[in-house]
């Protein structure tokens, strides 16, 4: 079957970093997504990697390993408003997205 | 300014009424998407649509039906043989199939009473 596996909740303190786990097991791969979603809004677009690495985007980083069906999410400096949900998402063999149950990120001061 | 709109953004409806749930969007997209967010579980995909006049099932289609009669628009309605309804309703939109980055609307959250 098909599985995305990120740990639910996270804590963290203001101006530290954290890294967000996330296995997947799909049909085929073409790609892991990341998203962030605050409390009853839209999920919005982080990050897209397809070859293994890092990808580093200002104080995000996520990176792959396709090996492994591993990915992260890397947050540096963090900021109170980055207290959000994290959304790892596999794309499968059809090009449909398998999504996660998202990683509820807690900022401390 | 590009985006997608989905209205209301919240929505209550007796039990045993059908209701319908707006989705516009003006980037041009082919794809389009309705999702349902529920605590504690990730996006589950109800239907899509490639193209005009086009959609297939999701994981989780029983219930719901669609239309895709515009580019711009896939309004969802929710039937009262969805048992379950309350929930998070979440629209989203691509370019194309291969590279799907998904741009999302707002959300309606629909409370049936």
């Amino acid at each position: 079957g098909q599985n995305i596996d990120q740990p639910t909740e996270m804590t963290a303190t203001e101006g530290a970093i954290v890294q967000i786990n996330c296995t997947y097991q799909t049909s085929g791969f073409n790609g892991l997504f990341w998203y962030q979603q605050h409390a009853g809004e839209a999920p919005t677009f982080l990050s897209y990697n397809v070859l293994d690495g890092l990808e580093e985007k200002g104080r995000f980083s996520s990176f792959l390993s396709r090996s492994k069906g591993y990915s992260y999410l890397l947050l540096k400096e963090l900021q109170m408003k980055d207290s959000a949900s994290y959304l790892c998402a596999s794309m499968d063999s059809n090009y449909q997205l398998i999504w996660g149950a998202g990683t509820k990120l807690i900022i401390k001061p | 300014d590009g985006g997608i709109t989905q209205s209301p953004k919240y929505l209550f409806r007796k039990e045993g009424q059908n209701v319908t749930l707006s989705c516009e969007q003006n980037l041009n997209h082919d794809a389009m998407y309705w999702y349902r967010q529920d605590p504690g579980q990730g996006l589950r995909l109800i239907y899509y649509s490639q193209i005009v006049n086009d959609f297939q099932k999701g994981d989780i289609a029983e219930g719901y039906s669609v239309s895709r009669e515009k580019k711009e628009s896939f309004p969802l309605t929710v039937t009262s043989a969805q048992k379950n309804p309350t929930a998070f309703y979440l629209c989203a939109s691509s370019a194309g199939q291969e590279y799907n980055e998904q741009f999302f609307g707002p959300g309606t959250r629909l409370t049936v009473l």
